[in-house]
């Protein structure tokens, strides 16, 4: 059980253009995901707190008009790269938490490659 | 400011044992947790650790020292499959995860 996915794992896309990034919870509900992007050799880097029902909380230094997060169901939450600039280009991850007895376990999705050129 | 701190790399043997360490020093502590991840891939849980002392798991252990702020994670008996980054995760006093850099270990035949 808790399987999260991610469409598409990886997308290129011209300077200039949006990319919309989906992160789904297959097996179970979460009203809560998380944003991550990752550069290379680098740690995971959280962008922004998506609830469901409610408006996304960015962390310090996202532009939350250039990152767009949709949590429309607890089930789903989507990230929208507008305007991509190359240095967008980046490992894109989301995640979801599950509840367990001491701890809350963080489950994540299997990335999104994002090259904007 | 919050910080933690694992080695960039390390390679060992086939067949061997070897010791991630992570230090850390963070607003609050609700627990530690250790992934794996490789190349390409998200990374997956390995262990969580909120006492002092070692939780074992098969081949992996991870130990925790709060009063140190320092914990490992105990590879036994390396496979090939072993070769992936290892990312060391401390949460904080408001539940955030604030995540190392990653431990990319490398295992020779």
């Amino acid at each position: 059980g808790a399987v999260v996915s991610q469409h598409p794992s990886r997308v290129i896309c011209k300077s200039g253009t949006s990319v919309k990034i989906e992160c789904r919870s297959l097996d179970f509900q979460a009203t809560t995901m998380f944003w991550y992007r990752q550069f290379p050799k680098k740690s995971l880097m959280l962008m922004a707190t998506s609830n469901e029902g409610s408006k996304a909380t960015y962390e310090q230094g996202v532009e939350k008009d250039k990152f767009l997060i949709n949590h429309a169901s607890l089930t789903l939450s989507t990230l929208t790269v507008t305007s991509a600039h190359p240095e967008d280009s980046s490992f894109y991850i989301c995640s979801a938490t599950v509840g367990r007895e001491d701890y809350n376990e963080q489950f994540f999705g299997p990335g999104t490659r994002l090259t904007v050129l | 400011g919050q910080n933690i701190d694992q080695p960039t790399e390390m390679t060992a043997t086939e067949g061997a044992i070897v010791q991630i360490n992570c230090t850390y020093q963070t607003s609050g502590f609700n627990g530690l947790f250790w992934y794996q991840q490789h190349a390409g891939e998200a990374p997956t849980f390995l262990s969580y650790n909120v006492l002092d002392g070692l939780e074992e798991k098969g081949r992996f252990s991870s130990f925790l020292s709060r009063s140190k702020g320092y914990s490992y994670l105990l590879l036994k008996e390396l496979q090939m499959k072993d070769s992936a980054s290892y990312l060391c995760a401390v949460q904080d006093s408001n539940y955030q995860l604030i995540w190392g850099a990653g431990t990319k270990l490398i295992i020779k035949p």
